[in-house]
């Protein structure tokens, strides 16, 4: 069964600092892996989509990355501002087809002023 | 195109009555994805439906819940005689044939 850990749980740096936000899953045998945004109350919008075969994907301050044989994947995020204060959440989908997602229990971050 | 539409956005129920809810996939996908997430909890996926066809609910609880998604109209998920750990956000996920899925905004479901 997939298990995926994100790991600090909350967080929160002053504005203009540089971030990283991890995610690790217990099974390799992945098809993509996915960053979501989650707003309090809000849905979840999709940031970056890294395939199985891929090692990194990036967009504008972002950048995703992924290591499947030992199962981690990094989300990097460059002079962090107030604006980016939300949860992130991390998700893998199994391989063979793009059904169900396996979440983890996601990263809260502030950015404070 | 307008994103994935679920309503309503906010849902009271008292404990025995039931619930719906719905979700608009986008234009031209074909593939729905319900997930729950209940309070500070991560979301976990419950089904996955195509046209007239249930694909995986592995994640549905064996009672009271049920889900379709009919060849016209909407995907409904329908909770009966809720219960107040039913309480929670419901998220519908859509895609087309495989690949991203784009998720609704959920809807709130409080159980009193």
């Amino acid at each position: 069964k997939q298990e995926v850990t994100q790991i600090p749980a909350a967080l929160s740096v002053p504005e203009g600092e540089n971030l990283v936000l991890n995610c690790s899953f217990t099974d390799s045998a992945i098809y993509n892996l996915q960053w979501f945004r989650q707003d309090p109350g809000k849905g979840l919008t999709s940031l970056l989509l890294i395939q199985s075969s891929q090692r990194e994907q990036t967009s504008g301050r972002l950048n995703a990355s992924l290591d499947k044989s030992s199962g981690r994947s990094t989300l990097y995020i460059a002079a962090s501002q107030p604006g980016d204060s939300a949860t992130y959440l991390c998700a893998v989908t199994p391989t063979g087809t793009a059904s169900k997602l396996t979440f983890g229990t996601g990263t809260r971050l502030q950015v404070t002023l | 195109n307008a994103g994935v539409m679920q309503n309503p956005r906010h849902l009271v129920r008292r404990r025995g009555q039931e619930a719906r809810l719905r979700c608009s996939p986008m234009k031209g996908h074909s593939h729905v994805y319900w997930y729950r997430q209940l309070p500070e909890e991560g979301l976990k996926f419950m089904v996955y439906l195509q046209k007239e066809n249930i694909i995986d609910e592995s994640g549905m609880p064996k009672e009271r819940f049920s889900a379709e998604f009919p060849k016209e109209g909407p995907s409904i998920l329908r909770i009966q005689q809720v219960v107040r750990g039913d309480s929670a956000a419901y998220f519908c996920a859509s895609s087309p044939v495989t690949e991203t899925q784009y998720f609704g905004p959920g809807t709130r479901l409080l159980v009193l």
